[in-house]
C-alpha cells in the first residue's frame, strides 16, 4: 500500500494559463474523489468517479474544470483558463467501495498559486 | 444540502490539558461521520463513528455519535504539543462522498 500519490506537489502559474494535476490512488480502490480546500476552510467536494464513470459534479466546478479517469486508475484534473481565485490546495482521495466502514484517505494535496 | 459546522473554530490550550472539540451536521440518509486529523498536507483518518453512543478510542483520542441530536464530540486527553492541527469532522451520506466542517484549529502550548 503506497497511498494516494499526487503529482505535482505545488504548481504556480499566471492567469489564463492551463494546468493539469495528476492523482494516483491506491491501487484497489475504485472509488476516487476531488476535493479543492482553502486557507481556514475545510475540503469542498468538487468530483468523484467509481471505476472510469464520473458520477457526481459539484456546483462549484465551473466549466473550466475538467476530470477524466480513463482506465479507472489514475485521474487528471484540468483546469483552463486559470484565474487567481482558483489558488488552493486540490485534494485527491481514494476508498474502496462495498468495503465495510467505507472511508477516505487523502493524498498530500497539489497546492496551485495563480498569479 | 448537507452541512457541518464545527466549534470551536480554533482554541489554544497549554500541554496536559483535556480538549472537546464539538461537531454537528444536517445529512440526508446518514451513513457515517468521521473525524480527521490534518497537520500540514493530507487528512489523516481518526474515527469512523456510525452508532449511536458507542464510544470509539485511540490511546488519548476518543470520540462519540448522538444521532438523535445529530453530533459527535472529539475529546482529548493530556494534550501535547505534537497535538496542534487542525481536525476536521465530516459525514457522508447515501452517494459516500464527504461533506466537510470548516476545521478547528487547535494549538498546544508547551
Amino acid at each position: 500500500d503506497t497511498g494516494v500519490s499526487q503529482d505535482p506537489r505545488h504548481k504556480i502559474t499566471k492567469r489564463g494559463q492551463n494546468v493539469t494535476f495528476r492523482c494516483d490512488p491506491i491501487s484497489e480502490h475504485n472509488r476516487l474523489y476531488w476535493y479543492r480546500q482553502t486557507l481556514g476552510q475545510g475540503p469542498e467536494f468538487l468530483t468523484y468517479f467509481q471505476n472510469e464513470a464520473q458520477l457526481e459534479k459539484s456546483r462549484l466546478l465551473s466549466d473550466r474544470f475538467s476530470a477524466e479517469r480513463p482506465k479507472g486508475s489514475f485521474s487528471t484534473l484540468e483546469i483552463q483558463r486559470t484565474e487567481q481565485g482558483d489558488s488552493a490546495m486540490y485534494l485527491c482521495a481514494s476508498s474502496r467501495q462495498g468495503s465495510t466502514n467505507e472511508k477516505l484517505f487523502f493524498g498530500s494535496g497539489t497546492q496551485l498559486s495563480v498569479l | 444540502e448537507d452541512k457541518v459546522v464545527q466549534s470551536p473554530l480554533s482554541l489554544v490550550v497549554h500541554e496536559g490539558d483535556t480538549v472537546t472539540l464539538n461537531c454537528s451536521y444536517e445529512v440526508t440518509n446518514f451513513r457515517s461521520l468521521l473525524w480527521y486529523k490534518q497537520e500540514k498536507k493530507a487528512p489523516t483518518f481518526l474515527f469512523m463513528l456510525t452508532s449511536s453512543g458507542i464510544e470509539k478510542k485511540s490511546g488519548r483520542l476518543s470520540s462519540i455519535l448522538d444521532k438523535k441530536e445529530l453530533f459527535s464530540i472529539l475529546n482529548i486527553t493530556a494534550t501535547q504539543t505534537g497535538d496542534s492541527a487542525v481536525y476536521l469532522c465530516a459525514v457522508t451520506g447515501a452517494n459516500s462522498k464527504l461533506t466537510f466542517g470548516k476545521g478547528i484549529t487547535l494549538s498546544v502550548r508547551p
